[in-house]
């Protein structure tokens, strides 16, 4: 199994919603990465897990929450978003560098969320 | 700071022409270096990789060369084709974490 699957594909909320995101993979990777992409632009990195702890925030608004409930699933919890939030969110997965050497990420889909 | 490169589109092309796709990274020391490819409304798939110097990856026809001398690893095909196209990323993983940076992607259209 060398995918990463994705759900829900595609997600419309309003601006008071409560949603989230969910990535899972079956890979044994132990780093999970959150991506967000938006048209004609290449993926923003937003959060890294590495062994279920959170390594890396760039900065993200509080209105977006990760959750790693464990090595094989990443949650992004979302909460009061803007209509500029509407993107493509890609999560992925990949082995920490200590352990491999090229380290490759291997993508879901993705989901795309539209924010009214 | 550590940063990818890689020429704007959208190029297009006819079926069968050659393909060229620049990238050059600035990170220091030996990052590996990869190729991303994007369908549209899809994810990112791996299409490449290269992880040392003179390193050629290849794949589906497309190849890249890990250039230390002029960081560079240029996408190249001999041959497209209309299923080709899509948006093409190189990216970049710096020694220093996990983190893949991508250059801004490179749209690519075949006509038949």
């Amino acid at each position: 199994d060398t995918e990463v699957t994705q759900t829900p594909k595609h997600l419309v909320m309003g601006m008071t919603n409560k949603k989230s995101l969910k990535c899972e993979q079956h890979m044994g990777h132990r780093a999970m990465y959150w991506y967000k992409q938006k048209a004609k632009k290449p993926p923003e990195l937003m959060f890294v897990y590495s062994y279920e702890k959170l390594s890396i925030n760039e900065s993200v608004p509080s209105r977006f929450s990760p959750e790693c409930p464990n090595s094989s699933l990443l949650n992004l919890h979302l909460h009061a978003l803007q209509p500029e939030d509407s993107a493509l969110y890609l999560c992925a997965s990949g082995l920490p560098r200590l352990l491999q050497g090229s380290g490759e990420l291997f993508f879901g889909e993705g989901s795309r969320l539209t924010v009214l | 700071g550590n940063s990818v490169t890689q020429m704007e589109g959208p190029v297009t092309l006819s079926e069968e022409a050659f393909l060229t796709i620049n990238c050059t990274y600035t990170a220091t020391g030996y990052p590996s270096l990869f190729w991303y490819v994007q369908y549209p409304g899809e994810g990112l798939q791996l299409l490449l990789k290269a992880t040392k110097a003179d390193d050629k990856g290849s794949n589906k026809g497309f190849e890249a060369t890990y250039r230390k001398e002029t960081t560079s690893f240029h996408l190249e095909k001999g041959s497209v084709q209309v299923s080709d196209s899509a948006v093409y990323f190189c990216a970049q993983l710096y020694n220093a974490g996990n983190m893949l940076t991508f250059g801004g992607g490179t749209r690519l259209m075949v006509k038949p």
